[in-house]
């Protein structure tokens, strides 16, 4: 089955500053690869994903990129702030026919220090 | 329009006793999936409803069981309730295109203290 593996599990950035987080997977069938940001006590919130046919997408400071030959995909946010401190999740999809159901990484914690 | 919505959102049961979370899909959706996430770790995926069927099953027990009813809104039943199963219980909404991929949108979740 799908197996996601994330690094850095901790990461600490000046405000201002970039952050990057990457991740693997297993299963050369994972199509879809989204981002979640989780804030303590909350919901993960979906803040970007990218298609398997698409090599990276960028949303204002957010950006993805994907590697399918090396099974790799990664996180980028640039200026850095504090409302950026939370927990990311990686995930890959599994499963093709009936919506969609993920593999989630481990997570990495990121504090934006001010 | 609606986002993911759950019930209830905090619950505490003793061990071996019977639970039962709900969940409504974000409006448009009709796709359920439900994942447990422990303190401190990932989510895990549970089951996925569609047509009121189990569709996908992860790696859980039968203990863990399932139903969608014709509005899309669905339920986790956990039976024979044991201390590790105390976690977030999070129930994500999504549309099945079979020619395209849609975002999966996660409710508040259910958090379950079994005591």
């Amino acid at each position: 089955g799908e197996n996601v593996e994330q690094h850095p599990s901790t990461l600490s950035v000046q405000e201002g500053d970039s952050a990057v987080i990457k991740c693997t997977y297993s299963d050369s069938a994972s199509n879809y690869f989204p981002w979640y940001k989780q804030e303590l006590g909350k919901r993960p919130q979906l803040i970007i994903d990218i298609r398997s046919n698409v090599g990276e997408k960028k949303d204002q400071r957010i950006a993805v990129t994907l590697n399918k030959t090396a099974k790799h995909f990664s996180l980028h946010i640039t200026e850095t702030q504090p409302e950026d401190s939370a927990v990311y999740f990686c995930a890959a999809s599994i499963g093709r026919n009936y919506g969609q159901n993920f593999v989630f990484g481990p997570g990495t914690r990121l504090s934006v220090l001010p | 329009d609606a986002g993911v919505t759950q019930s209830p959102t905090h619950l505490i049961k003793t061990r071996g006793q019977q639970v039962t979370l709900r969940c409504s899909p974000k409006s448009g959706h009709d796709t359920v999936s439900w994942y447990q996430q422990a303190l401190g770790q990932e989510p895990q995926f549970i089951f996925q409803y569609y047509e009121e069927e189990e569709r996908q099953r992860g790696n859980f027990p039968d203990r863990f069981s399932g139903h969608q009813f014709p509005n899309y809104s669905s339920e986790l039943n956990v039976n024979a309730l044991l201390l590790g199963d105390s976690a977030l219980y999070l129930c994500a909404s999504s549309l099945v295109l079979f020619l395209a991929v849609t975002e999966a949108f996660f409710g508040q979740g259910t958090r379950l203290t079994v005591v």
